[in-house]
């Protein structure tokens, strides 16, 4: 089963403005990664925070993290038409059999018109 | 150095078939994990495999199974397959049993059940 859950489905942009995407989870988490996909290929590791992590950057991605609402979001800025993908979140997650394993968000299809 | 690679990249079986999908780790990573991604949907993890053993498995019936080798490539197998087995199969390396250094993922192999 789905652990998190995206928002929002879709989003459509023009180059250059910013594009931000939400993950929200269930149980508690080691860490959260954020993953592109391009065309139903593999996938592309983004950033990963974690757990004791509020707010990380790499590049024109800014990922925060709020273990208390248990959500994340992922900020892609200045965005361009390369950038079009499929975005996951991903949970690594503490305890029993579950530790080790991701689990994946159902995706934001991100859309950026040149 | 080579990425995690995928053999084949593209398989068209019959139901009731049998078949099996290779997985070649980064060379170092000890830990390999398959994951099964439908059309439209976010992946979902089938087994990890640490040092030549299983450490997780996920929701799916003992038609799949999977193993590791000495060298840490690993393969993973369905049986009988079924018109709803189509999918993108996925195959991630990490450095270590958990996802604390993130994963890396191949290409993925498609297989269509016809």
């Amino acid at each position: 089963s789905q652990q998190g859950e995206e928002d929002p489905q879709a989003l459509s942009i023009q180059e250059g403005e910013n594009a931000t995407m939400n993950c929200s989870y269930k149980t508690s988490i080691n860490n959260l990664q954020w993953y592109r996909q391009n065309s139903g290929r593999g996938l592309v590791h983004l950033i990963l925070i974690r757990s004791n992590e509020r707010e990380k950057h790499s590049g024109r991605l800014r990922v925060t993290l709020d273990t208390s609402k248990k959500s994340s979001s992922l900020l892609i800025t200045a965005s361009r038409a390369a950038d079009t993908a499929s975005y996951f979140c991903a949970t690594d997650s503490t305890g029993g059999t579950s530790y080790g394993k991701l689990t994946f968000g159902q995706g934001t299809i991100l859309t950026v018109h040149p | 150095d080579a990425g995690v690679t995928q053999s084949p990249t593209h398989l068209i079986k019959t139901r009731g078939q049998q078949v099996t999908l290779r997985c070649s780790p980064i060379s170092g990573h000890k830990s390999v994990s398959w994951y099964q991604q439908v059309l439209g949907q976010g992946p979902q993890f089938i087994f990890q495999y640490y040092e030549k053993e299983e450490r997780g498995r996920g929701n799916f019936p003992d038609r799949f199974s999977a193993r590791q080798f000495p060298n840490y490539s690993s393969e993973l197998n369905v049986n009988a397959l079924l018109l709803g087995d189509s999918a993108l199969y996925l195959c991630a390396s990490s450095l270590s049993y958990g996802g604390f250094y993130g994963y890396t993922f191949g290409s993925g192999t498609r297989l269509t059940v016809v």
